[in-house]
């Protein structure tokens, strides 16, 4: 089965410093997934990437999936308050059902101190 | 847009008590719906997802059950609940852009 490793499993930067968060897959990955989450809150999409290579952005947060496909980084710049929460990223995983499914990495508590 | 609504938001029920979550989703028509549990410190896992009204497939054997009534309702369900499911439910939707989006959850502790 497709596990995900994500590191760290916890950050604590100062604000303003830049992070970066990684997702690393046992298998290929075919779309990967980048979810935000507040302490009991719903996850907030943030960024899907399907292509090897691709780089995707949003605002001060910039997500890139390696060439070869088994690696993903989360980049956040200039951290604020705003961006504290759990990270976690997702895969699609081949399903025996006709639904698509994802599975999750353990997430990234992330801190960030004013 | 897609909107989901998950209730109740916190629960507080003792060993061997039934259980009814309920996820209703609006702004969309035959969605596919997710129900997952997070446990404290641990990753999201999958327990149940439905396709349609009266189809649901079971990802983990456990004695939770799902249902799916109506095209927009999907209900999470044990009629004795463990300690061991304790946990965050969450209820989320497949978008025409092939990504699943989340509802605010359920926070559910046994005692």
């Amino acid at each position: 089965s497709q596990e995900l490793e994500q590191s760290p499993q916890s950050l604590i930067v100062q604000e303003g410093k830049n992070l970066t968060i990684n997702c690393t897959s046992s298998k290929t990955l075919y779309g990967l997934y980048w979810y935000k989450q507040k302490y009991g809150e719903g996850l907030i999409f943030l960024m899907m990437l399907q292509k090897g290579g691709e780089e995707k952005s949003h605002e001060k947060i910039t997500a890139k999936l390696d060439e070869k496909k088994q690696q993903s980084s989360l980049h956040i710049t200039a951290s604020q308050p705003s961006h504290a929460g759990i990270y976690l990223c997702g895969a699609d995983i081949p399903s025996s059902g006709s639904a698509r499914q994802l599975t999750f990495g353990s997430g990234t508590q992330l801190t960030v101190l004013p | 847009s897609q909107t989901i609504h998950q209730w109740p938001a916190t629960l507080v029920q003792p060993v061997g008590s039934p259980l009814s979550l309920e996820c209703t989703v609006e702004g969309t028509s035959n969605p596919n719906l997710y129900w997952y549990r997070q446990a404290a410190g641990r990753g999201l896992q999958l327990l149940f997802y439905s396709v349609g009204i009266g189809q649901i497939s079971s990802e983990v054997p456990q004695n939770l059950s799902a249902s799916r009534p109506q095209d927009r309702q999907f209900i999470l369900s044990s009629k004795k609940l463990l300690l061991s499911d304790s946990g965050f439910y969450l209820c989320a939707l497949l978008a025409a852009t092939d990504t699943q989006y989340f509802g605010p959850g359920t926070r559910l502790t046994v005692l």
